[in-house]
């Protein structure tokens, strides 16, 4: 079946360093890739998306670069602040047989931004 | 997110007992979605439905059941054949447009007495 693989699952950087989280689809149909962020005990908030015909995306410190080819997608965080700490999951939209979409969540990587 | 709404915020289950979450969204979004959060892992799929009357089993559908009879709520039934239903509970709802994504509402905590 469709599966998103989702690294690192923990990640530690310094405040004011760079993080990168990288995911890979299996779904070639896939046409739709958001980035979600949870906090502690919270819903997941979307915090930026991608679609197929993108190679990149960027809103303020945040960017996300899709590689259709080799199937890869990952999100760029850029002098990250301690409030950047939480879980990042990635996701993969595609159809399914009966024509509703489906996404295809990332195990989710946990970042820890040390002050 | 403050369009669809969960509750309860907090649900006990007895043993033996079937218990309803609920799911509402006032986004005019054609799509629902359960999923089910264990402590420090993804979001799995329970259940799906793009329109009223129709639903999909998901990766873990077993010991849970749905239903679609309105488009703005979808609620979530955990049925005693569900052993380990302790988890967190997030329904989520999106539009069958290409353009937009999917909301997640607050969460349901459930936890077995």
């Amino acid at each position: 079946g469709e599966n998103v693989e989702q690294h690192p699952s923990t990640l530690s950087v310094q405040e004011g360093d760079s993080a990168v989280i990288k995911c890979t689809y299996s779904d070639s149909a896939s046409n739709y890739f958001p980035w979600y962020k949870q906090e502690l005990g919270k819903r997941p908030q979307l915090i930026i998306d991608i679609r197929s015909n993108v190679g990149e995306k960027k809103d303020q410190r945040i960017a996300v670069t899709l590689n259709k080819t080799a199937k890869h997608f990952s999100l760029h965080i850029t002098e990250t602040q301690p409030e950047d700490s939480a879980v990042y999951f990635c996701a993969a939209r595609g159809l399914d047989t009966s024509g509703t979409y489906k996404y295809i969540f990332g195990t989710g990587t946990r970042l820890k931004v040390l002050a | 997110d403050g369009g669809i709404t969960q509750s309860p915020k907090y649900l006990f289950r007895k043993e033996g007992q079937n218990v309803t979450l609920s799911c509402e969204q006032n986004l005019n979004h054609d799509a629902m979605y359960w999923y089910r959060q264990d402590p420090g892992q993804g979001l799995r799929l329970i259940y799906y439905s793009q329109i009223v009357n129709d639903f999909q089993k998901g990766d873990i559908a077993e010991g849970y059941s749905v239903s679609r009879e309105k488009k703005e709520s979808f609620p979530l039934t955990v049925t005693s054949a569900q052993k380990n239903p302790t988890a967190f509970y997030l329904c989520a709802s999106g539009s069958a447009s290409v353009q937009e994504t999917q909301y997640f509402g607050p969460g349901t905590r459930l936890l077995v007495l």
